[in-house]
């Protein structure tokens, strides 16, 4: 079946620091892949996407490269602000059928100043 | 173009009682999904619209059900309330059924069964 598999959380990191969140799947056929980010009391908010291999998704400095022999989406920022602190979650888009998304459980960003 | 949106924001409900949450899609939007998300966890599906007909659904008992509308806005209703439909219910526009989109997403209905 479809799956996403995120790194568990929380993450703290210093403002200016490295981010990288890494985030897998499992699916039949060839995905859409997403990272979507939640802030406090809010919705969610697609960040970036990859429609297929090779692809890289990128937005506000984040980016994701889709590696289809890794079967990976790992999200990544050079230097990570205070406002980035969110919830970020990994999801992938099935295919055929009944079309939807299948997310990740979340991974949780605290950024300190 | 507005984006989503859903109401009421904030909700409390008794075990046992029935509820109907309301999403206005994106304008050009034809398709609208609902996701429930339980607290600390990614949302999960429970149902597809497309123009006014159900276009997949979840693991989710049919004591969820919903409605699309010719403007393409849409209700979610739960009959029979329990204390674990507590929970963020997520509505989701796109133009069209394909995931490739990504849908937009509202900024919810918090629900709380007590």
């Amino acid at each position: 079946g479809n799956s996403v598999t995120q790194m568990e959380g929380p993450v703290t990191l210093s403002e200016e620091a490295f981010l990288t969140i890494n985030c897998t799947y499992t699916a039949t056929g060839y995905p859409s892949l997403f990272w979507y980010v939640q802030y406090p009391g809010e919705g969610l908010q697609l960040l970036l996407k990859a429609t297929k291999a090779d692809d890289k998704g990128s937005n506000k400095g984040f980016e994701a490269t889709y590696r289809k022999e890794t079967t990976s989406f790992h999200l990544e920022k050079g230097s990570v602000q205070v406002s980035d602190s969110a919830v970020y979650f990994c999801a992938l888009g099935t295919q055929g059928g009944s079309e939807k998304l299948v997310f990740g459980k979340g991974t949780k960003l605290t950024v300190n100043p | 173009e507005t984006g989503v949106t859903q109401s009421p924001t904030h909700l409390i409900k008794t075990r046992g009682q029935q509820v109907t949450l309301r999403c206005s899609s994106q304008s050009g939007h034809n398709t609208v999904s609902w996701y429930q998300q339980a607290l600390g966890q990614g949302p999960q599906f429970i149902f597809q619209y497309y123009r006014e007909e159900e276009n997949g659904r979840g693991n989710f008992p049919p004591r969820f059900s919903g409605l699309q509308f010719p403007n393409y806005s849409s209700e979610l209703n739960v009959n029979a309330l329990e204390l674990d439909d507590s929970a963020l219910y997520l509505c989701a526009s796109s133009p069209g059924m394909t995931s490739n989109y990504g849908y937009t997403f509202g900024s919810g209905t918090r629900l709380t069964v007590v």
